[in-house]
């Protein structure tokens, strides 16, 4: 069955301190690859994807992620962080549905906290 | 503005009893989900629909029923089969082309058991 890891489930750093957030799928067909960032009390929204092409992908608020292949891997990085990336973050894979449409497997989310 | 509304934020469930969430979107897309939102979990797939009248099984619909009666809307009924029901739940939407792999989520209603 397809599936999702997130490696740290809560990311403690200080503003300015660089941040990676790992991720690992497992999917042997053609991927497309998601962030989603959830702020507190907000709706999920879209940080970055990556459907093909350059597989580094730079999405808002200078977020940016990477694409290997070989290691079935998409982390998330930033490489300064602000008090205002205190959010849950997580990283999900698309499974077809039929039809063109995909329903989105999501690993377990990671709790960042950035203290001023 | 568009999006997906949600509605109620709270919600508290009798046992025994039957509530329904609304989903309503003016997005124009075809597509709606609802997931479940679970601590430490992520989210898990309960019901989604490609077009109006027609609706599909997700990874967990037992104890939850929907209806697609209107492409803007997609409400889901968490009846009293479900037994552990207490759970964040969102209701995501999507459309065309490539753009069908992007969800657009609502803010969320949260259910307790009293």
């Amino acid at each position: 069955a397809q599936s999702v890891s997130q490696h740290n489930h809560h990311v403690i750093l200080s503003e300015a301190a660089s941040l990676e957030l790992g991720c690992n799928y497992s999917y042997g067909g053609t991927v497309n690859l998601f962030w989603y960032v959830q702020y507190p009390g907000q709706h999920l929204q879209l940080l970055l994807k990556y459907f093909s092409g350059d597989p580094l992908v730079k999405g808002i608020k200078g977020f940016e992620a990477e694409f290997i292949k070989s290691k079935f891997s998409f982390n998330l990085r930033k490489p300064s962080v602000q008090w205002s990336d205190t959010a849950e973050y997580f990283c999900a894979v698309n499974s077809p549905l039929g039809g063109g449409y995909n329903k989105l497997i999501f690993g377990a989310g990671t709790r960042l906290a950035v203290h001023p | 503005d568009g999006g997906i509304t949600q509605s109620p934020k709270y919600l508290f469930r009798k046992e025994g009893q039957n509530v329904t969430l609304s989903c309503e979107q003016n997005l124009n897309h075809d597509a709606m989900y609802w997931y479940r939102q679970d601590p430490g979990q992520g989210l898990r797939l309960i019901y989604y629909s490609q077009i109006v009248n027609d609706f599909q099984k997700g990874d967990i619909a037992e104890g939850y029923s929907v209806s697609r009666e209107k492409k803007e809307s997609f409400p889901l009924t968490v009846t009293s089969a479900q037994k552990n029901p207490t759970a964040f739940y969102l209701c995501a939407s999507s459309s065309g082309a490539l753009a069908k792999n992007i969800q657009y989520f609502g803010a969320g209603t949260r259910l307790s058991v009293l």
